[in-house]
């Protein structure tokens, strides 16, 4: 069975911190994707990042940084001098094998204060 | 700015009303999906289109109807709805994908319904 887990129900920083958000996935499919999404109070869910089971890589873009790290079935987020705009729902989702179906986890409310 | 548009925004409807959801993609995109979101929760999935045709059901309640008139286009028919179906419905496109190969699916703004 697949599985994505976002522990974190809700994080709350204040503006300028880094913030990191963690995400652990579950699955026997030897290929497989991993996304993030973000989610903001107006609904559209906002494609991030995607990654392959076979490209560890560490990614970062601007603020945003991800750490996919096989050994611990973990794809961790870090968003580096949050800002306000930067508060949404965040969501890790997975997709394994040969199947279009994204298994999102619970997802992270971010709120960053001013 | 998306490329996946979703009209109308926000709907309200009785449990007697016919309405639909359309959802548009201007990426050249072959498979579409329709997904229901409830409030504090993550999307899930509900149908799939691929090449236009239905690849993926999700064992939904035949009060929603889903149609893929073309490769862009995407409806999703709405009859005799309850009010726990009241959430935000997002409409999403990606390629089909080869094999195991998953394409990044990206989604329209979602349509909110209210059933009263």
């Amino acid at each position: 069975a697949q599985k994505v887990t976002q522990a974190q129900t809700e994080i709350s920083v204040v503006e300028k911190e880094d913030v990191t958000l963690d995400c652990v996935y579950e699955t026997r499919d030897t290929t497989y994707y991993l996304f993030w999404y973000k989610q903001p109070p107006s609904g559209e869910l906002v494609f991030l990042i995607r990654r392959n089971s076979f490209d560890e890589q560490n990614e970062i873009s601007g603020r945003y940084s991800w750490n996919f790290q096989k050994s611990t079935s973990s794809f961790n987020f870090t968003i580096t001098a949050s800002q306000v705009v930067d508060s949404a729902v965040y969501f890790c989702a997975l997709v394994g094998g040969a199947t279009n179906k994204l298994i999102f986890g619970t997802g992270t409310l971010l709120a960053v204060q001013p | 700015d998306t490329e996946v548009t979703q009209t109308p925004k926000h709907l309200v409807m009785g449990m007697t009303n016919k309405k639909s959801l359309k959802c548009e993609q201007h990426m050249g995109h072959r498979a579409m999906y329709w997904y229901k979101q409830k409030a504090k929760k993550p999307p899930e999935l509900m149908f799939v289109y691929s090449y236009e045709k239905l690849s993926i059901n999700e064992s939904v309640p035949s009060r929603f109807s889903p149609e893929c008139p073309n490769s862009s286009l995407l409806n999703l028919h709405l009859h005799a709805l309850q009010p726990e179906d009241s959430a935000l419905y997002l409409c999403a496109s990606s390629q089909p994908g080869l094999a195991e190969i998953q394409e990044t699916q990206y989604f329209g703004p979602g349509t909110r319904l209210l059933v009263l």
